[in-house]
Protein backbone atom coordinates (compact mmCIF):
# COMPACT_ATOMS: atom_id res chain seq x y z
CA UNK A 1 0.00 0.00 0.00
CA UNK A 2 1.41 3.18 -0.72
CA UNK A 3 2.60 5.54 1.84
CA UNK A 4 3.64 9.37 2.57
CA UNK A 5 5.30 10.51 5.50
CA UNK A 6 6.15 14.11 6.62
CA UNK A 7 8.22 13.88 9.74
CA UNK A 8 8.30 17.49 10.11
CA UNK A 9 5.30 18.94 11.42
CA UNK A 10 6.23 22.43 11.87
CA UNK A 11 9.18 24.45 10.61
CA UNK A 12 10.19 27.92 11.54
CA UNK A 13 12.62 29.56 10.14
CA UNK A 14 13.76 33.01 9.30
CA UNK A 15 13.47 35.16 6.94
CA UNK A 16 16.21 34.79 3.70
CA UNK A 17 17.35 31.43 5.51
CA UNK A 18 17.42 27.96 3.14
CA UNK A 19 14.99 25.35 4.67
CA UNK A 20 14.46 21.73 3.83
CA UNK A 21 10.94 19.90 3.97
CA UNK A 22 11.75 16.02 3.91
CA UNK A 23 9.54 13.64 2.67
CA UNK A 24 9.46 9.57 2.55
CA UNK A 25 6.94 7.43 0.17
CA UNK A 26 6.36 3.79 0.21
CA UNK A 27 5.12 1.72 -2.36
CA UNK A 28 5.53 -1.47 -4.15
CA UNK A 29 4.65 -0.28 -7.63
CA UNK A 30 7.53 0.82 -10.14
CA UNK A 31 5.56 3.26 -11.74
CA UNK A 32 4.42 6.04 -9.89
CA UNK A 33 4.30 9.83 -9.14
CA UNK A 34 5.11 12.08 -6.58
CA UNK A 35 3.95 15.92 -6.05
CA UNK A 36 4.91 18.37 -3.88
CA UNK A 37 1.73 21.25 -3.12
CA UNK A 38 1.67 24.15 -1.03
CA UNK A 39 -1.82 25.41 0.90
CA UNK A 40 -1.66 28.76 2.21
CA UNK A 41 -3.89 30.32 4.97
CA UNK A 42 -6.28 30.80 2.51
CA UNK A 43 -7.22 26.60 1.91
CA UNK A 44 -6.69 26.02 -1.86
CA UNK A 45 -3.96 23.78 -2.36
CA UNK A 46 -1.49 24.89 -5.21
CA UNK A 47 0.81 22.48 -7.12
CA UNK A 48 4.57 23.14 -7.27
CA UNK A 49 5.72 19.67 -8.80
CA UNK A 50 5.05 16.29 -10.58
CA UNK A 51 8.16 13.59 -10.78
CA UNK A 52 7.35 10.41 -12.22
CA UNK A 53 9.61 7.14 -10.97
CA UNK A 54 11.56 6.75 -14.27
CA UNK A 55 12.90 10.57 -13.59
CA UNK A 56 15.43 11.03 -10.91
CA UNK A 57 16.83 13.89 -12.39
CA UNK A 58 16.84 16.79 -9.74
CA UNK A 59 14.91 20.12 -11.11
CA UNK A 60 15.57 23.71 -9.98
CA UNK A 61 12.63 26.63 -10.46
CA UNK A 62 13.41 29.42 -9.24
CA UNK A 63 13.92 29.24 -5.37
CA UNK A 64 12.62 25.45 -5.38
CA UNK A 65 14.47 22.85 -5.77
CA UNK A 66 14.02 18.97 -5.26
CA UNK A 67 15.71 15.83 -4.78
CA UNK A 68 14.40 12.68 -5.94
CA UNK A 69 15.88 9.78 -4.21
CA UNK A 70 14.71 6.21 -5.38
CA UNK A 71 17.47 4.67 -3.33
CA UNK A 72 16.07 6.31 -0.09
CA UNK A 73 12.31 6.69 -0.95
CA UNK A 74 12.56 10.29 -0.34
CA UNK A 75 11.40 13.25 -2.34
CA UNK A 76 12.84 16.73 -0.54
CA UNK A 77 11.44 20.39 -1.18
CA UNK A 78 14.71 22.80 -0.75
CA UNK A 79 13.64 26.56 -0.56
CA UNK A 80 16.56 29.11 -0.52
CA UNK A 81 16.21 32.66 0.64
CA UNK A 82 13.13 31.88 1.96
CA UNK A 83 9.95 34.65 2.08
CA UNK A 84 7.23 35.39 4.53
CA UNK A 85 4.71 35.03 1.97
CA UNK A 86 5.54 31.97 1.62
CA UNK A 87 4.38 30.47 4.86
CA UNK A 88 1.97 27.96 4.51
CA UNK A 89 1.69 23.82 4.65
CA UNK A 90 3.31 21.71 2.25
CA UNK A 91 2.07 18.74 1.13
CA UNK A 92 4.05 15.82 -0.21
CA UNK A 93 1.77 13.47 -2.12
CA UNK A 94 1.77 10.05 -4.41
CA UNK A 95 0.05 8.31 -6.91
CA UNK A 96 1.15 4.72 -7.99
CA UNK A 97 0.63 4.02 -11.87
CA UNK A 98 -2.68 2.60 -12.35
CA UNK A 99 -4.21 4.50 -8.90
CA UNK A 100 -6.46 7.67 -9.28
CA UNK A 101 -5.64 7.65 -5.33
CA UNK A 102 -3.61 10.50 -4.51
CA UNK A 103 -1.82 10.06 -1.51
CA UNK A 104 -1.35 12.67 0.27
CA UNK A 105 1.45 13.11 3.94
CA UNK A 106 0.42 14.89 7.24
CA UNK A 107 2.16 17.99 6.02
CA UNK A 108 4.50 20.23 6.88
CA UNK A 109 3.98 23.76 8.52
CA UNK A 110 6.47 26.10 7.39
CA UNK A 111 6.70 29.54 8.98
CA UNK A 112 8.44 32.13 8.07
CA UNK A 113 9.52 35.02 10.24
CA UNK A 114 10.74 37.98 9.15
CA UNK B 1 -9.48 31.28 -17.18
CA UNK B 2 -11.17 30.02 -14.82
CA UNK B 3 -10.11 27.50 -12.48
CA UNK B 4 -11.44 25.04 -10.44
CA UNK B 5 -14.67 26.71 -8.37
CA UNK B 6 -16.99 25.33 -5.48
CA UNK B 7 -19.95 25.84 -3.56
CA UNK B 8 -20.88 26.90 -1.43
CA UNK B 9 -17.62 28.36 0.09
CA UNK B 10 -19.34 27.29 4.09
CA UNK B 11 -21.80 25.17 5.47
CA UNK B 12 -23.03 24.54 8.40
CA UNK B 13 -25.55 21.50 8.97
CA UNK B 14 -27.03 19.30 11.66
CA UNK B 15 -26.01 15.98 12.34
CA UNK B 16 -28.29 13.42 10.99
CA UNK B 17 -29.06 16.10 7.83
CA UNK B 18 -27.90 15.40 4.35
CA UNK B 19 -25.58 17.99 2.24
CA UNK B 20 -24.68 18.93 -1.43
CA UNK B 21 -21.43 20.03 -2.17
CA UNK B 22 -20.82 21.25 -5.69
CA UNK B 23 -17.75 21.46 -8.29
CA UNK B 24 -16.99 23.00 -11.84
CA UNK B 25 -13.66 21.58 -13.10
CA UNK B 26 -11.26 23.55 -14.78
CA UNK B 27 -11.63 24.60 -18.76
CA UNK B 28 -10.35 21.66 -20.43
CA UNK B 29 -10.82 19.14 -17.51
CA UNK B 30 -12.53 16.02 -17.91
CA UNK B 31 -11.61 14.00 -14.42
CA UNK B 32 -12.78 15.19 -11.31
CA UNK B 33 -11.83 13.87 -7.87
CA UNK B 34 -13.17 14.77 -4.17
CA UNK B 35 -10.68 15.01 -0.95
CA UNK B 36 -11.89 15.41 2.77
CA UNK B 37 -9.26 17.46 4.30
CA UNK B 38 -9.69 17.24 8.45
CA UNK B 39 -8.32 20.04 10.92
CA UNK B 40 -4.44 19.50 10.57
CA UNK B 41 -4.65 16.77 8.16
CA UNK B 42 -3.89 16.51 4.86
CA UNK B 43 -6.54 15.53 2.34
CA UNK B 44 -7.70 11.84 2.08
CA UNK B 45 -9.41 10.58 -1.17
CA UNK B 46 -13.05 9.67 -1.32
CA UNK B 47 -13.84 9.34 -5.24
CA UNK B 48 -12.70 10.31 -8.59
CA UNK B 49 -15.47 10.69 -11.86
CA UNK B 50 -14.27 10.21 -15.47
CA UNK B 51 -16.99 10.15 -18.43
CA UNK B 52 -19.95 9.89 -15.69
CA UNK B 53 -18.89 7.06 -13.66
CA UNK B 54 -17.14 6.56 -10.65
CA UNK B 55 -13.78 5.34 -11.51
CA UNK B 56 -12.36 4.77 -8.39
CA UNK B 57 -13.36 5.35 -4.42
CA UNK B 58 -11.28 5.52 -1.59
CA UNK B 59 -12.21 4.55 2.18
CA UNK B 60 -15.13 5.87 2.78
CA UNK B 61 -18.73 4.94 3.74
CA UNK B 62 -21.66 4.32 1.59
CA UNK B 63 -23.04 7.69 2.43
CA UNK B 64 -21.06 9.55 0.47
CA UNK B 65 -21.82 9.65 -2.60
CA UNK B 66 -21.14 11.40 -5.97
CA UNK B 67 -22.37 12.63 -9.14
CA UNK B 68 -20.65 13.87 -12.40
CA UNK B 69 -22.38 15.78 -14.96
CA UNK B 70 -22.26 16.06 -19.01
CA UNK B 71 -19.86 18.97 -18.28
CA UNK B 72 -18.08 17.63 -16.03
CA UNK B 73 -19.51 19.39 -13.24
CA UNK B 74 -19.51 17.34 -10.21
CA UNK B 75 -21.38 16.82 -6.87
CA UNK B 76 -20.57 15.26 -3.56
CA UNK B 77 -23.95 13.69 -1.26
CA UNK B 78 -22.98 12.98 2.09
CA UNK B 79 -26.08 11.32 3.70
CA UNK B 80 -26.84 11.55 7.48
CA UNK B 81 -24.15 13.43 8.56
CA UNK B 82 -21.94 12.89 11.51
CA UNK B 83 -20.09 15.18 13.92
CA UNK B 84 -17.16 13.35 12.40
CA UNK B 85 -17.91 14.59 8.80
CA UNK B 86 -16.81 17.96 9.58
CA UNK B 87 -13.93 18.98 7.26
CA UNK B 88 -12.75 20.75 4.40
CA UNK B 89 -13.76 19.48 1.73
CA UNK B 90 -11.57 19.84 -1.73
CA UNK B 91 -12.91 19.13 -5.56
CA UNK B 92 -9.96 18.50 -7.74
CA UNK B 93 -9.96 18.16 -11.91
CA UNK B 94 -7.21 16.51 -13.96
CA UNK B 95 -6.86 17.49 -17.87
CA UNK B 96 -8.25 15.54 -20.93
CA UNK B 97 -5.17 12.62 -20.74
CA UNK B 98 -7.47 9.73 -19.20
CA UNK B 99 -6.78 11.17 -15.84
CA UNK B 100 -4.60 9.14 -14.48
CA UNK B 101 -1.66 9.61 -11.89
CA UNK B 102 -1.46 13.59 -14.05
CA UNK B 103 -1.59 16.75 -11.66
CA UNK B 104 -4.38 17.65 -10.27
CA UNK B 105 -5.83 21.20 -9.51
CA UNK B 106 -7.59 22.05 -6.41
CA UNK B 107 -10.66 24.10 -5.66
CA UNK B 108 -10.76 26.26 -2.78
CA UNK B 109 -12.79 23.38 -0.91
CA UNK B 110 -16.24 23.95 1.24
CA UNK B 111 -15.81 24.54 4.93
CA UNK B 112 -18.61 21.93 6.09
CA UNK B 113 -19.72 22.13 9.85
CA UNK B 114 -22.00 19.84 11.47
CA UNK B 115 -23.14 20.45 14.74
Amino acid sequence: AQKVTQAQTEISVVEKEDVTLDCVYETRDTTYYLFWYKQPPSGELVFLIRRNSFDEQNEISGRYSWNFQKSTSSFNFTITASQVVGSAVYFCALSEGNNNDMRFGAGTRLTVKP
Amino acid sequence: DAGVTQSPTHLIKTRGQQVTLRCSPKSGHDTVSWYQQALGQGPQFIFQYYEEEERQRGNFPDRFSGHQFPNYSSELNVNALLLGDSALYLCASSPKTGGISYEQYFGPGTRLTVT
